[in-house]
């Protein structure tokens, strides 16, 4: 099944633990991004990768990391949490050009 | 820069009503545009796409939405809706060609009662 696993579901960690949240794709998509969702602002993109070893920062980039060492996974790092990072995030895939994201289903992260 | 205004935050609607939920960009270019649907609790998932032809989109459980672009809008429509269509809506843009980023509204609310 063509499929976006993220993990963990859920994360409660505290100011300056660092964590990392994982994504993995099935479908050997070249693009993959991460989105953070909260209310009233929609979804915005935090980064993006065009393939491996290719990443660029999003519209909300600070306070997080990213790799792309393998096409298939996508790790988001946020080395020092801070409360504002508290939200839902998303990992998408896609192939290049004219084709819809496929998602995860989303990890909420509360940063206390 | 993009951007994409959807009207209506929330919604509260009866079984069988009508649904029409509004979506405007702005990019002057050729766009891919997409309308998103996230159930409670859920990730998002396609409910239908416009990349190019009929501007008339017929989308999955009986939804519908037509890309006017003099008006560069998306609206999404749906003639009687059930209680099983409360979700977010997220109306999507994506300019054609691009590097695939997606440009999301803010969300519509909806909400059916019995």
């Amino acid at each position: 099944e063509a499929q976006v696993t993220q993990n963990p579901r859920y994360l409660i960690t505290v100011t300056g633990k660092k964590l990392t949240v994982t994504c993995s794709q099935n479908m050997n998509h070249e693009y993959m991004s991460w989105y953070r969702q909260d209310p009233g602002l929609g979804l915005r993109q935090i980064y993006y990768s065009m393939n491996v070893e290719v990443t660029d920062k999003g519209d909300v980039p600070e306070g997080y990391k990213v790799s792309r060492k393998e096409k298939r996974n996508f790790p988001l790092i946020l080395e020092s949490p801070s409360p504002n990072q508290t939200s839902l995030y998303f990992c998408a895939s896609s192939q290049q050009g004219n084709t819809e994201a496929f998602f995860g289903q989303g990890t909420r992260l509360t940063v206390v | 820069a993009q951007s994409v205004s959807q009207h209506n935050h929330h919604v509260i609607l009866s079984e069988a009503a009508s649904l029409e939920l509004g979506c405007n960009y702005s990019y002057g270019g050729t766009v891919n545009l997409f309308w998103y649907v996230q159930y409670p609790g859920q990730h998002l998932q396609l409910l239908l796409k416009y990349f190019s032809g009929d501007p008339l989109v017929k989308g999955i459980k009986g939804f519908e939405a037509e890309f006017i672009k003099s008006k560069f809008s998306f609206n999404l429509r749906k003639p009687s809706v059930q209680w099983s269509d409360t979700a977010e809506y997220f109306c999507a843009v994506r300019a054609s060609g691009g590097y695939n980023k997606l440009i999301f509204g803010a969300g519509t609310r909806l909400a059916v009662h019995p």
